[in-house]
Formats: C-alpha cells, sequence, structure tokens
C-alpha cells in the first residue's frame, strides 16, 4: 500500500540553525501539507502546497518557514533558523483531492536546543 | 475565528459504544473529518462528511447536520486497540485547503 514518507524521523538541532525536513508524499497524490503538533496538543495547518505553489499558510508560517519541491517526488520544509517553540513533531500529508483524505506520514520530532 | 469543540476525553469499555461530539465554527465550511492518532503514532483518516447523514464504514460512522455545525463519530463494538485520540477537522472554504483539527478526544477503553 502506497505510503507518505518522511525523513529523518528525529533531528536535534542547535537553536538558530537551519533545519530541512523531507517528504516523499504518495506518488500519484496533488496536495501536499506540512502539519506541526507539539506533544499532546492538536494537530496544527502550517502550509498547503498545490501546482507547484503555495496554496495557503497559516499564522505560524512566517518568514522563517518555506516549503519546496525540488524534484517529482520529494517535498520540503525549511526553517531558517530555528527557535526553542519549533521543537514539535512535523507531518507531511498529501492527498489525491484537496483537503479531503490526508494520508500522514510518520512525522519527524525536531528538538531545538 | 475559526474553532472546534470536542470532548477532552471519553471512557467506555470493551464492545460497548461511543459516540465523540463535534462543534465547529468557521468562516467557511467545505467538509467535516475524522483522524484517529494513536501514541507517538501519525493521524491515520477515518471519515469524511460534506454533506448532512451518516456515513458508515465498518464499526465507525460519522454524521453531519450543517445547519447545527454538528457532527459525531460512533464507534461500535469497542475493541482495546481503540484506544487512542480522535481528532475532528474541518476543511476551510477558501481555496487553499487549510485543514483545521480540533484539540482532540482521547478515548480510553477498558476491559
Amino acid at each position: 500500500e502506497p505510503e507518505v514518507t518522511q525523513t529523518p524521523s528525529h533531528q536535534v538541532t542547535q537553536m538558530g540553525q537551519e533545519v530541512i525536513l523531507r517528504c516523499v508524499p504518495i506518488s500519484n497524490h496533488l496536495y501536499f501539507y506540512w502539519y506541526r503538533q507539539i506533544l499532546g496538543q492538536k494537530v496544527e495547518f502550517l502550509v498547503s502546497f498545490y501546482n507547484n505553489e503555495i496554496s495557503e499558510k497559516s499564522e505560524i508560517f512566517d518568514d522563517q518557514f518555506s516549503v519546496e519541491r525540488p524534484d517529482g517526488s520529494n517535498f520540503t520544509l525549511k526553517i531558517r533558523s530555528t527557535k526553542l517553540e519549533d521543537s514539535a513533531m512535523y507531518f507531511c500529508a498529501s492527498s489525491a483531492q484537496g483537503g479531503d483524505e490526508q494520508f500522514f506520514g510518520p512525522g519527524t520530532r525536531l528538538t531545538v536546543l | 475565528g475559526q474553532s472546534l469543540e470536542q470532548p477532552s476525553e471519553v471512557t467506555a469499555v470493551e464492545g460497548a459504544i461511543v459516540q465523540i461530539n463535534c462543534t465547529y465554527q468557521t468562516s467557511g465550511f467545505y467538509g467535516l473529518s475524522w483522524y484517529q492518532q494513536h501514541d507517538g503514532g501519525a493521524p491515520t483518516f477515518l471519515s469524511y462528511n460534506a454533506l448532512d447523514g451518516l456515513e458508515e464504514t465498518g464499526r465507525f460512522s460519522s454524521f453531519l447536520s450543517r445547519s447545527d455545525s454538528y457532527g459525531y463519530l460512533l464507534l461500535q463494538e469497542l475493541q482495546m486497540k481503540d484506544s487512542a485520540s480522535y481528532f475532528c477537522a474541518v476543511r476551510d472554504r477558501g481555496g487553499g485547503f487549510k485543514t483545521i483539527f480540533g484539540a482532540g478526544t482521547r478515548l480510553f477503553v477498558k476491559a
């Protein structure tokens, strides 16, 4: 069964450093998303991406964040200068239809020290 | 603003039926989804309602009333493995496919 994959599973970084989180969405999906979840809290929407551009972003997704689809399979989230409060689980998701049944990857746990 | 409200915790016994309610307040509305998340795992899609009524998928059913801005997830014949967090989520009607999640309901299934 096709699945969304994410690497790395865990990333530890120093405050102020740049990180790139990687995702491979399901191959025939056209809509891609990034979410974050602070431990024990709800899933928060960061950004949606369709047709090689951002469709919508939340207020969390400020200038420190960017997304890219560098080739036909990868979808990345970059945080330019990490802050302590960026520590969270970051989930990538994809869907065949916009916003509907979304398939989530296993997540990357980001720890900022 | 946009908000979804669901109970924080529900406890039930194996074999029972449990209903998890969700009320939403959004600037636009396109559909209501439900996701299951086990501890340490990723959210897993359960169901999606765009129209009023009941959708049934095996032991799980989901209901939507657009006029009441209300929906629920019904879990029947509860099993221990159903112990997880359940999130309702609303797809915003804006063109950007933004999905807003509720705070989640932690379901504890007891033997």
